[in-house]
């Protein structure tokens, strides 16, 4: 099956310390994103990258980063630097060839500061 | 003010009922529009996808955008407590970067 997972699903981390969420696609898309939701609000852009080795800042990218090693894989960390972590995160990806602004979205992780 | 605009309800009708989703939109370069379905504790899914004004039909949904008034509907006829979901307008004015809507929940009662 041709999709996006993210793991884990949920993430309890303790302040001062730096945590990794993982997003995998098998969908051969070439960008990526990540996104934050807080209850009752949209999606906020954190990252996104559109080739491997290169990524762009979004709209709240501080606290956070990133990295693109590979095609498939765009993991986030969110480090001690972000004040108010908690949230549900949320990857997508989409083809650059076609339909560039339809973006598909994994599961989603929820992270939860102790 | 806000890019875009979008009642976050939460709006409840009774099951068979014709639902309406709005949003309104201030960047009059926004050139493709799309409506996404939110279950909750889930990622958001795609459901319609419309490029520059116009209506597109899908089934049991119908998306209208006019970019004359800046304003975009989604329609769901015959509504299913299936639908019960937060619904989220997304645009964007090309390159890849979506604006969201906050998301309207929506709530079907059988």
């Amino acid at each position: 099956d041709g999709g996006i997972t993210q793991s884990p699903k949920y993430l309890f981390r303790k302040e001062g310390q730096n945590v990794t969420l993982s997003c995998e696609q098998n969908l051969n898309h070439d960008a990526m994103y990540w996104y934050r939701q807080d209850p009752g609000q949209g999606l906020r852009l954190i990252y996104y990258s559109q080739i491997v080795n290169d990524f762009q800042k979004g709209d709240i990218a501080e606290g956070y980063s990133v990295s693109r090693e590979k095609k498939e894989s765009f993991p986030l960390t969110v480090t001690s630097a972000q004040k108010n972590p908690t949230a549900f995160y949320l990857c997508a990806s989409s083809s650059l060839d076609y339909n560039a602004d339809t973006q598909y979205f994994g599961p989603g992780t929820r992270l939860t500061v102790l | 003010q806000k890019e875009v605009e979008q009642d976050p309800g939460p709006l409840s009708v009774p099951e068979g009922a014709i639902v309406s989703l709005n949003c309104t939109y201030s960047n009059s370069a926004f050139q493709y529009f799309m409506w996404y379905r939110q279950y909750s504790r889930k990622g958001p899914e795609l459901l319609m996808y419309t490029y520059s004004s116009g209506n597109k039909e899908d089934g049991r949904f119908t998306a209208q955008v006019d970019k004359s008034s800046k304003y975009i509907s989604l329609f769901i006829r015959d509504s299913q407590p299936s639908d019960s979901a937060t619904y989220l307008c997304a645009m964007s004015a090309g390159g890849g970067k979506l604006i969201f809507g906050q998301g309207t929940e929506l709530s079907v009662k059988p």
